[in-house]
């Protein structure tokens, strides 16, 4: 079946550094990819998304690359903020098109 | 636009009591609606997946169940609630069908403590 699976967390940052959070996924077929931040007490917001290889999706500084051949959607951005400390959820639809398989979840802290 | 509501925000429920939440979508006819449990510490696991009145799907087998008995109406429930029923409860819609590069939406959860 369908896995994600993401690096773990907590990821500690000061602010301004450069953020990659890893991700890689095991599905059949070509699945879409995305990823969504929760910030505390609140739901899952989309950040971006990608559905086909090579595709970058890209929100609020932050950036994703569908790998095929590596099977790998790493989140990153150049210059993390106090405000991008969340919880980022790496996440695939597959082929069936039905429902979202999510990675656990990693958190970021970012420091002033 | 598409709105999603999910209430009630917070609740405190003692073992063995009956559990029910409700979400429901404006904005859209016809969504897959979704629930998912998020336990502390944990990624989201899906619970359950509805593409229509009256349909269904079941992911994880266990003491909930899940009604639809309107198109943008989904309602999650207990008869008897347990320890490990404790969590953040999430809701989400998807546009209609199967479309695979379609993302899911979600509420802003409940949060549930069993006592």
């Amino acid at each position: 079946g369908n896995s994600v699976t993401q690096m773990e967390g907590p990821v500690t940052l000061s602010e301004e550094a450069f953020l990659t959070i890893n991700c890689t996924y095991t599905a059949t077929g070509y699945p879409s990819l995305f990823w969504y931040v929760q910030y505390p007490g609140e739901g899952l917001q989309l950040l971006l998304k990608a559905t086909k290889a090579d595709d970058k999706g890209s929100n609020k500084g932050f950036e994703a690359t569908y790998r095929k051949e590596t099977t790998s959607f790493h989140l990153e951005k150049g210059s993390v903020q106090v405000s991008d400390s969340a919880v980022y959820f790496c996440a695939l639809k597959g082929s069936s098109g039905d429902k979202l398989t999510f990675g656990t979840g990693t958190r970021l802290a970012v420091r002033p | 636009s598409q709105t999603i509501h999910q209430w009630p925000a917070t609740l405190v429920q003692p073992v063995g009591s009956p559990l029910s939440l409700e979400c429901t979508v404006e904005g859209t006819s016809n969504p897959n609606l979704y629930w998912y449990r998020q336990a502390a510490g944990r990624g989201l696991q899906l619970l359950f997946y509805s593409v229509g009145i009256g349909q269904i799907s079941s992911e994880v087998p266990q003491n909930l169940s899940a009604s639809r008995p309107q198109d943008r109406q989904f309602i999650l429930s207990s008869k008897k609630l347990l320890l490990s029923d404790s969590g953040f409860y999430l809701c989400a819609w998807s546009v209609p069908g199967t479309r695979w590069n379609s993302p899911l939406h979600f509420g802003n959860g409940t949060r549930l403590t069993v006592t």
